[in-house]
C-alpha cells in the first residue's frame, strides 16, 4: 500500500537553485494539494489542483510553481530558492465527489533548507 | 479575514480526560475537521464534523456547534501515543481548508 509518496524526503541547497519535489500518489484521487508548514503557523496552502490538467494558486503561490499532467503526479517547483523557503513540505490528496467528506491523505513531508 | 483559534499547547496525565477547543470565523461553512500529527510525521485524519452534535469514533469525539463557530476535540483514556499536535481545519465556502496552527498536546505518566 502506497498511498502517497513525496521526494526527496529531506534536502538542503543553495540559495538561487531550482528544485523540484515530486508528489505521486496511487489513490486515483481528483485533488491534490501542496502546503507548507512552519513552526507557529498552520498549514499554508501553495498550490491545488481539483483535477488533472488544472492547478490554481492557494494562500502563498509566490515563487513556486506546480503541474499537473496526469492524476497521479503533482510536482512542485521552486524556479529561485531563497532562504525564506525554508520549511516542511507537504503534499495532499482528496476524493473528491459521491460521499467523499474530503478529508486528506499526507504524504510523509520534505524538509527543505534553503541555505 | 478568516481565523482558526485554538490554544498552543495542552497538558494532560495518562488515563485522564482532555478537551481541546477550536473557534473559528471564516467566510462560510462546509464541515470542520480534526488532525492528529506527531512530531516529524504527516497529519492524519482524525474526524469530520459538518452537523452541530457530537461524533464519537473510539477513545476519540468531536463537536460542533456551527452558531457559536466553536468545536472541541476529545480525549478519553489518554495514553502516551496521544502526545501529539492535533490541528483544527474548516471548509470554507469556496471549498478551501483554512488550518488552525495546532495544538500540542503533552501527556505526562
Amino acid at each position: 500500500i502506497a498511498g502517497i509518496t513525496q521526494a526527496p524526503t529531506s534536502q538542503i541547497l543553495a540559495a538561487g537553485r531550482r528544485m523540484t519535489l515530486r508528489c505521486t500518489q496511487d489513490m486515483r484521487h481528483n485533488a491534490m494539494y501542496w502546503y507548507r508548514q512552519d513552526l507557529g503557523l498552520g498549514l499554508r496552502l501553495i498550490h491545488y489542483s481539483n483535477t488533472a490538467g488544472t492547478t490554481g494558486k492557494g494562500e502563498v503561490p509566490d515563487g513556486y510553481s506546480v503541474s499537473r499532467a496526469n492524476t497521479d503526479d503533482f510536482p512542485l517547483t521552486l524556479a529561485s530558492a531563497v532562504p525564506s523557503q525554508t520549511s516542511v513540505y507537504f503534499c495532499a490528496s482528496a476524493p473528491v465527489g459521491g460521499d467523499a467528506t474530503g478529508e486528506l491523505f499526507f504524504g510523509e513531508g520534505s524538509r527543505l533548507t534553503v541555505l | 479575514g478568516q481565523n482558526i483559534d485554538q490554544p498552543t499547547e495542552m497538558t494532560a496525565t495518562e488515563g485522564a480526560i482532555v478537551q481541546i477547543n477550536c473557534t473559528y470565523q471564516t467566510s462560510g461553512f462546509n464541515g470542520l475537521f480534526w488532525y492528529q500529527q506527531h512530531a516529524g510525521e504527516a497529519p492524519t485524519f482524525l474526524s469530520y464534523n459538518v452537523l452541530d452534535g457530537l461524533e464519537e469514533k473510539g477513545r476519540f469525539s468531536s463537536f460542533l456547534s456551527r452558531s457559536k463557530g466553536y468545536s472541541y476535540l476529545l480525549l478519553k483514556e489518554l495514553q502516551m501515543k496521544d502526545s501529539a499536535s492535533y490541528l483544527c481545519a474548516v471548509r470554507d465556502s469556496n471549498y478551501q481548508l483554512i488550518w488552525g496552527a495546532g495544538t500540542k498536546l503533552i501527556i505526562k505518566p
